[in-house]
């Protein structure tokens, strides 16, 4: 069975300051790893997804997460934040070739000007 | 074209009724998943579609809770004589197919409450 750890509730931060919301996960099989965002009073949706190749991805917003398979880590990144990005942000895990997303409890990002 | 609905966006209902959650999936969708959010958790997967199709039920917190999908398309989550512990949102999802890599469009949700 697959879990998924976000060490940090909620993250407060100035607007321009770098941040990183932490995620691990645990799983004996390999898997895919999903950055979902939730923006005030907005439905879930998609941020960025590592399904294979090169460790390191982007979204169009300027966010990144790096897989980390020896540290079963996958961190979210940016490097100046706006008011904007002010949301929950999920991280979520799924078996290859599976069909049930674990998710894990969520961070609130505040990005304060 | 239009999103993932749900209906309804809130519901207030007495402990032991059922209430019935509606999901409509993005037109030409296969998959279909519900989750669930309590408060301060994360999203609770319960159960997911091919087509009609529910392989894994495993997900449902108890038999309180079943789900139906007619037609390949719209979908319902009831859940019979409700609990305080019910009291949730309660999410929808939908994927072009059921493939572990493809991406899930969520709905709105429907915020559960049981007085």
């Amino acid at each position: 069975a697959q879990s998924v750890t976000q060490l940090d509730s909620q993250v407060p931060v100035f607007e321009e300051a770098p941040v990183e919301l932490r995620c691990n996960y645990s799983s004996s099989v390999s898997v895919y790893l999903f950055w979902y965002v939730q923006y005030p009073n907005q439905g879930l949706q998609l941020l960025l997804k590592y399904l294979s190749g090169s460790t390191l991805v982007e979204s169009i917003n300027g966010f990144e997460a790096e897989f980390n398979k020896s540290q079963t880590s996958f961190h979210l990144r940016k490097p100046s934040v706006h008011i904007s990005d002010t949301a929950e942000y999920f991280c979520a895990v799924k078996e290859t070739g599976g069909f049930k997303t674990i998710f894990g409890a969520g961070t609130r990002l505040f990005v304060k000007a | 074209g239009a999103g993932v609905s749900q209906s309804p966006s809130n519901k207030v209902t007495e402990k032991g009724k059922d209430v019935e959650l509606r999901c409509d999936p993005i037109s030409g969708h296969t998959a279909l998943y519900w989750y669930r959010q309590s408060l301060g958790q994360g999203l609770e997967f319960l159960i997911y579609f091919q087509g009609n199709s529910a392989p894994d039920k495993s997900g449902l917190p108890s038999d309180r809770f079943s789900a139906e999908r007619t037609g390949g398309s719209v979908s319902t989550l009831t859940i019979q004589r409700t609990q305080q512990e019910d009291s949730a949102v309660y999410l929808c999802a939908s994927s072009a197919r059921l493939d572990s890599t493809d991406t899930q469009y969520f709905g709105p949700g429907t915020r559960l409450t049981v007085l």
